[in-house]
């Protein structure tokens, strides 16, 4: 079973740029294939992006493209999510999440991020 | 994009009833059909995947069927745990989609 453990809640002020983290363990960071989902308070779901395992590269989300970068960091298992010029819209709760053995489909989730955008 | 709809957006049923919602595709997408369970402030969970494959841990009231571009998840007998809002997502391309939701209310 995959485990996944993210950063603490964010405040930040329109323009700005935010970094979440994901902490991999149970498995390896080269073991599995990170996604990112979030949702606005109220809202429904909505994936950003994540590791395509055919292609071996992160695929945006088209409306995110430009303003999300994926990073992952193999010696310490962790997975990033990086949000830049941030307007109130992206005020929501940012998830990570891992394939099972097909690409798509999520069984592990953490426990979510809260990333607030205030001026 | 794939665009998922869903119905009912909301529903309301007691403990014991069989209930029903559906998934639409805005096109084909096979089998490649999941559900998942959110209740209020946690992580959504996997109940059904490829459109009928029950997760494992997941009580077996809850079943999925359907495939191209209509889906349907049941649960056979509501449980008061089962209050939840329930999404459907297609994973037959990207991008991945979720549909809007069905809040499961008990009365």
């Amino acid at each position: 079973q995959v485990l996944l453990v993210q950063s603490g809640a964010e405040v930040k002020k329109p323009g700005a740029s935010v970094k979440v983290s994901c902490k991999v363990s149970g498995y390896t960071l080269t073991e599995v294939s990170v996604h990112w989902v979030r949702q606005a308070p109220g809202k429904g779901l909505e994936w950003m992006g994540g590791l395509n395992p055919e292609e071996g590269k992160t695929t945006y989300a088209p409306k995110f493209q430009g303003r999300v970068t994926m990073t992952e960091d193999t010696s310490t298992d962790t997975a990033y999510i990086e949000l830049s010029s941030l307007r109130s819209e992206d005020t929501a709760v940012y998830y990570c999440t891992t394939d099972t053995s097909v690409s798509g489909t999520w069984a592990s989730w953490g426990q979510g991020t809260l990333v607030t955008v205030s001026s | 994009d794939i665009q998922m709809t869903q119905s009912p957006s909301s529903l309301s049923a007691s403990v014991g009833d069989r209930v029903t919602m559906t998934c639409r595709a805005s096109q084909s997408i096979s089998s490649y059909l999941n559900w998942y369970q959110q209740k209020p402030g946690k992580a959504p969970k996997l109940l059904i995947f490829a459109a009928s494959s029950l997760q494992s841990g997941v009580p077996s009231r809850f079943s999925g069927s359907g495939s191209g571009t209509d889906f349907t998840l049941t649960i056979s007998s509501l449980q008061p745990e089962d209050s939840a809002t329930y999404y459907c997502q297609q994973c037959y391309s990207i991008p991945f989609t979720f549909g809007p939701g069905t809040k499961v209310d008990i009365k």
